[in-house]
């Protein structure tokens, strides 16, 4: 099974809004991914967590907010978006080290900000 | 320079012809090579991975690896029109193992 679930699917938000995206897996992963993606453009990362702890932020603007309540949940909080935050919201997961790290995505989360 | 570069297409072949697909990395000591399918609206599905020089085979698919040449392909064999999509090369790098760089991604058309 390598499944990733994310919800909402589609996310319509004003600029002055809170909403939060969540991601789950239950493949025993302890390494877990933020992606954002624009149309025509490959996923951009924005933040790593591996055994729960924030291991990599790509510098991303503090109105996205990344938590790791648990080893199979992921969540981004999301606050003060701008429009040209729209985009494809995808969440990944993979075994950490250096083994075989696989990422697997999720369905993604469409995202609009109005 | 682009780390993952990739042509971005678009790439048509005829239904069941073979389908190559490109990709060139910058860092030489990157580790491990990811071919991603991602339809329109939808989020990437991984493909294959491949780790060693050569070839590794997975039913229509077949990767290729030269590290030397810092060079990937993806070959699609007997082609179908389901094929139609982008694909993405991804590497990772000698510097992190939990990132991966992702090319711009090459779009194929199957004709039918």
């Amino acid at each position: 099974d390598t499944e990733v679930t994310q919800t909402p699917k589609h996310l319509v938000m004003g600029m002055t809004n809170k909403k939060s995206l969540k991601c789950e897996q239950h493949m025993g992963h302890r390494a877990m991914y933020w992606y954002k993606q624009k149309a025509k453009k490959p996923p951009e990362l924005m933040f790593v967590y591996s055994y729960e702890k924030l291991s990599i932020n790509e510098s991303v603007p503090s109105r996205f907010s990344p938590e790791c309540p648990n080893s199979s949940l992921l969540n981004l909080h999301l606050h003060a978006l701008q429009p040209e935050d729209s985009a494809l919201y995808l969440c990944a997961s993979s075994r950490p080290g250096q083994g075989q790290p696989v990422q697997y995505f999720g369905p993604g989360t469409r995202l609009t900000v109005t | 320079q682009k780390e993952v570069e990739q042509n971005s297409g678009p790439l048509s072949v005829p239904e069941g012809a073979i389908a190559s697909l490109n990709c060139t990395y910058s860092d030489r000591g990157s580790q491990s090579f990811f071919w991603y399918r991602q339809y329109s609206g939808k989020s990437p599905e991984l493909i294959m991975f491949i780790y060693s020089n050569g070839d590794k085979e997975d039913g229509r698919f077949t990767a290729q690896l030269n590290k030397a040449s810092q060079y990937v392909s993806l070959l699609i064999r007997d082609s179908q029109p389901s094929d139609s999509a982008t694909y993405l090369c991804a590497v990772r790098s000698s510097g992190g193992y939990q990132k991966v760089t992702f090319g711009t991604g090459t779009k194929l058309q199957v004709i039918p």
